[in-house]
C-alpha cells in the first residue's frame, strides 16, 4: 500500500492564482482530511469529508474548496492564492467515520509559498 | 478555544534520559492522540487513549489521561537520538453529527542529544 500520497511536495504560486493539491489513499477510508501548518500554530482543520459526496467545513476553511467524488481522491482547490495561504498542508485519512475514534494516517505534505 | 496545549514548547534532554511532555485542553472529549513528526515529515501516530482510560503503554511511550484536570502527559523513556522531533497531542470533540472533531495543539520540540 502507498497509503496516503500528495502531489505537488512544493509549489510558488503568485497572488490571485489557482491550483489544487491533490490527495489519494488506497486504504480504503471512509474519513479523509485537509489540514494546514503554520509555525507556533499546529495543525489546523481546513475541510473534512465523511465518505463519497460528504464533505464540510473545518477551522479555517475560507480560500479553500474541496469535493469527494471517489473514496480515494481528496483534492483541495485553492481558488485565489493569498500570502496568508503560504503554509505547509497535509492530507489525512482515517478509517473510521468518527475522526477522532481512529488514528489518522498522513501524507507527507506539500509546501506551498505564495508571493 | 477547545485547542490543546502542549507544555513545554521545546525540550532538550541528553539520549538515556526520560522526556516527559504534557498537554492540557478546555472541554469535554472522546480520546485524546499524541502524535511525533520528524523534520519536513508527516505527521505519524503514537498512541490513542480514550476518555475512560487512565494510562496506556505502548513500548517506551507511556501516556496518562486525568480528565478531573484536563490534561494528558506523554513519556518517552530511555530516550534515544532518533526520538528527536515534534510531539503533538489531537483531542478528539464530539459533534452533533456521527463523527468527531480533531484539534490539534502547537507541538513540543524535543531534541535528544547523543
Amino acid at each position: 500500500n502507498a497509503g496516503v500520497t500528495q502531489t505537488p511536495k512544493f509549489q510558488v504560486l503568485k497572488t490571485g492564482q489557482s491550483m489544487t493539491l491533490q490527495c489519494a489513499q488506497d486504504m480504503n477510508h471512509e474519513y479523509m482530511s485537509w489540514y494546514r501548518q503554520d509555525p507556533g500554530m499546529g495543525l489546523r482543520l481546513i475541510h473534512y469529508s465523511v465518505g463519497a459526496g460528504i464533505t464540510d467545513q473545518g477551522e479555517v476553511p475560507n480560500g479553500y474548496n474541496v469535493s469527494r467524488s471517489t473514496t480515494e481522491d481528496f483534492p483541495l482547490r485553492l481558488l485565489s492564492a493569498a500570502p496568508s495561504q503560504t503554509s505547509v498542508y497535509f492530507c489525512a485519512s482515517s478509517p473510521g467515520l468518527a475522526g477522532g475514534l481512529y488514528e489518522q494516517y498522513f501524507g507527507p505534505g506539500t509546501r506551498l509559498t505564495v508571493t | 478555544s477547545q485547542q490543546g496545549e502542549e507544555d513545554p514548547q521545546a525540550l532538550s534532554i541528553q539520549e538515556g534520559e526520560n522526556a516527559t511532555m504534557n498537554c492540557s485542553y478546555k472541554t469535554s472529549i472522546n480520546n485524546l492522540q499524541w502524535y511525533r513528526q520528524n523534520s519536513g515529515r508527516g505527521l505519524v501516530h503514537l498512541i490513542l487513549i480514550r476518555s475512560n482510560e487512565r494510562e496506556k503503554h505502548s513500548g517506551r511511550l507511556r501516556v496518562t489521561l486525568d480528565t478531573s484536570k484536563k490534561s494528558s502527559s506523554l513519556l518517552i523513556t530511555a530516550s534515544r537520538a532518533a526520538d528527536t522531533a515534534s510531539y503533538f497531542c489531537a483531542t478528539s470533540f464530539p459533534l452533533m453529527t456521527s463523527y468527531d472533531k480533531v484539534i490539534f495543539g502547537p507541538g513540543t520540540s524535543l531534541s535528544v542529544i547523543p
